[in-house]
């Protein structure tokens, strides 16, 4: 059982350019999550999903934008990319939909996005 | 204002030695919940506790302890007898039944020198 896996690992990319973040569980779970890590600022929510269907935004949503067409994967675009969205991004799910907002949630490996 | 507050950025400690991690929270709901999170060098989040705003008893798992004080909204974390492979940063984060979202607070480096 993998988890949750993230792709890529890394990626350098030019300013303006379109980028996919990309996520999958195999533990099917409801919810899904996405956050950025910055230095001095912890982990901040982007968006979230809590059934396949349905997304929210988080904290720190503009710029970014979900789609979760089955309960297993929930990408995130970057539609323009711009430096400041140079950061960590991790993705998590946990387990139930109704008890999204309380559930233990559990995180893949992250993505290290650079903005240049 | 700040849903979770770890005042420490950074602590070092030397091996054997107890360290407390602090942890405080801001929040108006009832129903709550706060969770610790390990993050070691090489980057993954893993989980290490969960406790609701109902149960205030302490916890111990090996040399791990949690000390969830409703009073001072404080949900503190002791590492006892530390080893270096506990040198990671470490997350508090708090999830209200009535909100929509994980607040994590900053974060503390711990290092542990052998």
């Amino acid at each position: 059982i993998a988890g949750i896996t993230q792709a890529p690992t890394s990626q350098i990319l030019a300013a303006g350019r379109r980028m996919t973040l990309r996520c999958t569980q195999d533990m099917r779970h409801n919810a899904m999550y996405w956050y950025r890590q910055d230095l001095g600022l912890g982990l901040r929510l982007i968006h979230y999903s809590n059934t396949a269907g349905t997304t929210g935004k988080g904290e720190v949503p503009d710029g970014y934008s979900v789609s979760r067409a089955n309960t297993d994967d929930f990408p995130l675009t970057l539609a323009s990319a711009v430096p400041s969205q140079t950061s960590v991004y991790f993705c998590a799910s946990s387990a139930t939909g109704t008890g999204w907002r309380t559930d233990t949630q559990y995180f893949g490996p992250g993505t290290r996005l650079t903005v240049l | 204002a700040q849903k979770v507050t770890q005042a420490q950025t950074e602590i070092s400690v030397v091996e054997k030695e107890d360290v407390t991690l602090d942890c405080v929270y801001e929040t108006r709901d009832t129903t709550y919940y706060l969770f610790w999170y390990k993050q070691p060098p090489s980057g993954e989040l893993v989980f290490l506790i969960r406790r609701n705003s109902f149960d205030e008893q302490n916890e111990i798992s090996g040399r791990y302890s949690w000390n969830f004080q409703k009073s001072t909204s404080s949900f503190n974390f002791t590492i006892t007898a530390s080893q270096v492979v506990d040198s990671a940063v470490y997350f508090c984060a708090l999830s209200e039944r009535n909100g929509n979202q994980f607040y994590f607070g900053t974060g503390t480096s711990l290092t542990v020198i052998p």
